[in-house]
C-alpha cells in the first residue's frame, strides 16, 4: 500500500488559512472511507486533530476543519497560530481492512 | 485517564528481534485494539498493523507482515509487538495506538509514548 500523498510543505502568516491537501485512491479516500488528520511537534506523540473526514474530537479548536472531494481529502487551519507550526498526517481507511498514512506535510507559519 | 505506556528504548544488533510492550489503563483493555506504528528518523507515519485484545485476532501490513508478530496478555492489560531480522532501517520510534474496534470511523485516539529502537552493529 503506497503512502498517500501530501504537499512536503505549506507555510503562512499568522492569522491567514493554509489547506493540506492528501491525495489517494478509490480503494482508501476515494471510497466511502473515514480518513483522519495527526498533528505531530517535534519530538512529540502525534495527536489526533479530525476524523471520519470532519469531525473535531471535543477539545480540538474550530479553527481546524476536514473535507474531501472524489480521492482527495483537505485539512483547513483557519486564523493560524504559531503553536500551529508542525509535521500534519492524513491517514485512510483502506478496503482490505488496513490503515494507510500520508507521507506528511510540515507547516510553516512565517 | 487513559494511558498507554510503552517500554524503554532498545538497541539491537543487525539480525537480532525486539519486543517493545504497551501497557493500557484507564478503560476496558478488550473493548479498543491496539495499532502499531513505526516512524523512523524525519520520516512519516507507517502503519504496521493491529491486534484485537478480545480475540487476539490480528491484520498485519504487507510491508511487515514476515517480520512482525503481535501478542496480548489481557490479564495485564499490555500488548505487545515483536519484529526480527531487524535492519538499520528499523531505526525508528515504534508507537501504539488504541482505536474503538466497534466504531468503523474511530480514529487512533490515544496513542502511547513511543518506543525508540536503535539498530547498530
Amino acid at each position: 500500500q503506497s503512502a498517500l500523498i501530501q504537499p512536503r510543505s505549506v507555510s503562512g502568516s499568522p492569522g491567514q488559512s493554509v489547506t493540506i491537501s492528501c491525495t489517494g485512491t478509490s480503494s482508501d479516500v476515494g471510497g466511502s472511507n473515514p480518513v483522519s488528520w495527526y498533528q505531530q511537534h517535534p519530538g512529540s506523540v502525534p495527536k489526533i486533530l479530525i476524523y471520519d473526514v470532519n469531525k473535531r474530537p471535543s477539545g480540538v479548536p474550530d479553527r481546524f476543519s476536514g473535507s474531501k472531494s472524489g480521492n482527495t481529502a483537505s485539512l483547513t487551519i483557519s486564523g493560524l497560530q504559531a503553536e500551529d507550526e508542525a509535521d500534519y498526517y492524513c491517514c485512510s481507511f483502506v478496503d482490505d481492512y488496513s490503515w494507510v498514512f500520508g507521507g506528511g506535510t510540515k507547516l510553516t507559519v512565517l | 485517564q487513559v494511558q498507554l505506556v510503552q517500554s524503554g528504548a532498545e538497541v539491537k544488533r543487525p539480525g537480532a528481534s525486539v519486543k517493545v510492550s504497551c501497557k493500557a489503563s484507564g478503560y476496558t483493555f478488550t473493548r479498543y485494539a491496539i495499532h502499531w506504528v513505526r516512524q523512523a528518523p524525519g520520516q512519516r507515519l507507517e502503519w504496521m498493523g493491529y491486534i484485537n485484545p478480545d480475540n487476539g485476532d490480528t491484520k498485519y501490513s504487507q510491508k511487515f507482515q514476515d517480520r512482525v508478530t503481535f501478542t496480548r496478555d489481557t490479564s495485564a492489560s499490555t500488548a505487545y509487538m515483536e519484529l526480527s531480522s531487524v535492519t538499520s532501517e528499523d531505526t525508528a520510534v515504534f508507537y501504539c495506538a488504541r482505536r474503538d474496534k466497534a466504531t468503523r470511523s474511530a480514529p487512533f485516539d490515544y496513542w502511547g509514548q513511543g518506543t525508540l529502537l536503535t539498530v547498530s552493529s
